[in-house]
Formats: structure tokens, C-alpha cells, sequence
């Protein structure tokens, strides 16, 4: 049972390119999330969905995209990276106790 | 907009020795969950209260939720190294979870 399954771990990106985190949890959860962690901030929920085709945003949504065709999937989008977007993403699942996170993707933007 | 504070922000003891951490909100909260997070690691559900005045424990550390409701409690006894992480409380409202900005622990061997 792998739980939540972030890709990439690590990432660089120069400023203004786009890319997409993926996402994928194998606990049937219809609950996902995504959020970013900067350092003494705690973690800010960017988008979060329901279910699949279900959207919306969170705390921080500016700068980024969400879909949710399926629900194992939940990919975030950064369309064109700027340097306040260096931070380390979590996407979680939400089960009747709790969340489940995964283990980050660590993203700089140069 | 509900605020979650923790403090302290940082706490650095002794290995064998006691430590308590706390999390309070600006209004009532109908469930809390404390997670622990390791360096490039993410957050690992710790245990959810949903009930004033409710204690919970696990092991060595013992979690307590406030009869308004607005405050929350872990303690931990006899530190371990191996306790060694971030805390973080997390508020469950409407499908979205809020958390402080956590409370990094070192415990020292």
C-alpha cells in the first residue's frame, strides 16, 4: 500500500518556465489537497478537490493550476514560475482520522 | 479567519527529559490532530481530539484538548532522539485543514 505518491522529489526551474507535480494516492480517498511549505510558516493549502471534477482554491491559489480527472490523480500546474514559488509541495488525502502526506517535492525557481 | 499560534517555536532539551508543546486558536474548533514531521519527510498524523477536556496518549506522549475547546496540549515524557521533529497542529473545518506554523523539537543524546 504505497499511501501518497509525490514526482519529482527535487526540481529547478528557471524563471518563467512551466511544470506540473503529480500526485497519486492509492486509498480511494475522494478528499486531495495540495500545499506549499516555506520555512516557519507551516503549510498553506493551495487547492484542494472533493472528487474527481470537483475544484477549488485554497489560502494561496495564485500561480497555480489543479485538475482532478480521476480519483487517484491530483497534478498541480505552475504555469510560469516566478522565484516565490521556491518552496517544498505536499499533497495529502483525507481519510475519516486524518491526512495523509506525501513525501514533498522540493522545488527552486531561479 | 481562524489562527492557529504554537508555541514555543523552538525547543531544545536533553534526551530523558520532559517537554510540552501547546497550539491555541482564536475561536472554537470542533476537532484539532497533531502531526510530526522529519526533515524531508511529510507530516505523520499523530492523533485527532474532538472532545473538551479529552486526553489521549500514545506511548510516551499525552495529548489534551481544552474544555472551551480553543487550546490543545502534547506532552511528551521521557524525550528520545528519536523525538526529534517538527509538530504541527492542524484545525479541521469545512474539508480543509489549517495548521500553525509548529514547533521544531531537538532532542539532544
Amino acid at each position: 500500500n504505497a499511501g501518497v505518491t509525490q514526482t519529482p522529489k527535487f526540481r529547478i526551474l528557471k524563471i518563467g518556465q512551466s511544470m506540473t507535480l503529480q500526485c497519486t494516492q492509492d486509498m480511494n480517498h475522494n478528499y486531495m489537497y495540495w500545499y506549499r511549505q516555506d520555512p516557519g510558516m507551516g503549510l498553506k493549502l493551495i487547492y484542494y478537490s472533493v472528487g474527481a471534477g470537483i475544484t477549488d482554491k485554497g489560502e494561496v491559489p495564485n500561480g497555480y493550476n489543479v485538475s482532478r480527472s480521476t480519483t487517484e490523480d491530483f497534478p498541480l500546474r505552475l504555469e510560469l514560475a516566478a522565484p516565490s514559488q521556491t518552496s517544498v509541495y505536499f499533497c495529502a488525502s483525507r481519510h475519516d482520522y486524518g491526512y495523509t502526506f506525501g513525501s514533498g517535492t522540493r522545488l527552486t525557481v531561479v | 479567519t481562524q489562527l492557529l499560534e504554537q508555541s514555543p517555536q523552538f525547543l531544545s532539551i536533553q534526551e530523558g527529559e520532559n517537554l510540552t508543546v501547546y497550539c491555541n486558536s482564536s475561536s472554537v474548533f470542533s476537532s484539532l490532530q497533531w502531526y510530526r514531521q522529519e526533515p524531508g519527510e511529510g507530516p505523520v498524523l499523530l492523533v485527532t481530539v474532538v472532545t473538551g477536556g479529552e486526553v489521549k496518549k500514545l506511548k510516551r506522549l499525552t495529548f489534551q484538548f481544552g474544555d472551551a475547546r480553543k487550546d490543545s496540549s502534547l506532552h511528551i515524557t521521557a524525550a528520545q532522539t528519536g523525538d526529534t521533529g517538527l509538530y504541527l497542529c492542524g484545525l479541521s473545518n469545512d474539508y480543509k485543514l489549517s495548521f500553525g506554523a509548529g514547533t521544531t523539537v531537538t532532542v539532544r543524546a
